[in-house]
This record gives structure tokens, sequence and C-alpha cells, in this order.
């Protein structure tokens, strides 16, 4: 079956660090590019960043919201993706999708056909 | 920052009728927009990219259109499963941005 199974998430203190996960079945994980998204209490979709397939460079860049303290990382061998969330704030309170590129094998298309069923994180003293 | 603004933010219909969900981007975004579908405790599903094309196994009564700054997407009649949150997306431009969504209720 093709799927993405998240793990990772739970409750934190403002100014510490969690890191989810985001495993691939079904698929040749290394042929796409992944991206994570947010979505906070009743609110709408926010996009965290990606990460490139090896085969157009690997890079990964992150929303502006996140950027020097999320990383997003891959471990093709595993299929497995990942977003490491440093010095976490309230406001990164929200449920955390993992997703795949509509296309493989191809430069990305940044539309988003396979998700992850999402991971809660909560920062809170 | 592309902004996208959806409208209305709450439609209320009855099966069978037709829905007619409205995006329009804050600058010009071509056609590379999408459409996504979500459920509630459920992860948004493509339904539509590059405007106006029907992601695999969507029905026929979705359908998109538009280009520029203004998309609409029609669920030409509505089944008790489409009602949902739609959301439109953008990726001309980075950062990928999102609608605040239309939730579709049964009247």
């Amino acid at each position: 079956e093709v799927q993405l199974v998240q793990s990772g998430g739970g409750l934190v203190k403002p100014g510490r660090s969690l890191r989810l996960s985001c495993s691939g079945s079904g698929f040749s994980f290394g042929d796409y590019a992944m991206s994570w998204f947010r979505q906070a209490p009743g609110k709408g979709l926010e996009w965290v960043g990606f990460i490139r397939s090896r085969a157009y460079g690997g890079a990964a860049e992150h929303a502006a919201s996140v950027k020097g303290r999320f990383t997003i990382s891959r471990d093709d061998s595993r299929s497995i993706a990942y977003l490491q969330m440093n010095s976490l704030k309230t406001e990164d309170t929200a449920l955390y999708y993992c997703t795949r590129d509509f296309t493989g094998s191809t430069p990305a298309s940044w539309y988003f056909d396979l998700w992850g069923r999402g991971t809660p994180v909560t920062v809170s003293s | 920052e592309i902004v996208l603004t959806q409208s209305p933010a709450t439609l209320s219909l009855s099966p069978g009728e037709r829905a007619t969900l409205s995006c329009r981007a804050s600058q010009n975004v071509i056609n590379y927009l999408a459409w996504y579908q979500q459920k509630p405790g459920q992860a948004p599903r493509l339904l539509i990219y590059d405007a106006s094309n029907r992601a695999t196994g969507i029905p026929a009564r979705f359908s998109g259109s538009g280009s520029g700054t203004d998309f609409t997407l029609t669920i030409s009649s509505l089944e008790p499963e489409d009602f949902a949150v739609y959301y439109c997306q953008q990726r001309s431009n980075w950062p990928l941005t999102f609608g605040g969504g239309t939730k579709v209720e049964i009247k």
C-alpha cells in the first residue's frame, strides 16, 4: 500500500526540541521531493519546508517562520523524512503533515498527492 | 508572498445542487493552482492541479477553471461525501501558500 506513516509528535515545553519522522512505503521514496505542512487548531494550511530528491540535489528549504529553527532531512535508505524542530515556540503548536510531491523522477511539481495522517505537536509550559 | 482569498467562507447547499467556489490570487499565478478537499480528522486530498486537471481517481463532477488571478472549483452535483472544506494552493511563487478555505455544508 502506498502510504506515509508519521510519528514523533507530542507535548513539549517552549524552547525544547522535537523530531518528527515520516516513513514512506509502497513507492520509490528516493525519487520524490518531500514536504512538510502544518495546520494550527481551527486554521488553514501553512507550508513548513521541503527537501528535494537526491536526483535534484537533495537540498532543503524552509519557510521564513521556521528558518534557523527547523531542519528537514531524509534517509532514502530507510525511506524516511525528518523534521527536526528546535527552539520551539507556542505558535508552533499545530498538526504537522508530511507529504509527497505529485511527481516523481522529474522536477517537483509542488502539488501534493499523498499525505500522512498528521502528527500533533503542542508547545506549552 | 502571494495571498489567496477564497470565497465564500461557507457555502450551504443541498445534495444534488451545484457548488461554485472561488479563489482569487493577489498576483498572477498563471495556472499554477491546485484544489484540495479536507474532511474532519483527515488529511487534505488533491482534487485539481494546474487549475483544471483532475488528479487520479477524482470524479468528473469536480472541475476547475481559471487563470491569472481568478480561479473556480465547481462541483456539478453535490454528493453526501462532498461536504467538506476546500482549499486552493498556488505554486507559482515561493513560499507556497494556501487560501483560507471554503466550507461546503449541508443546508
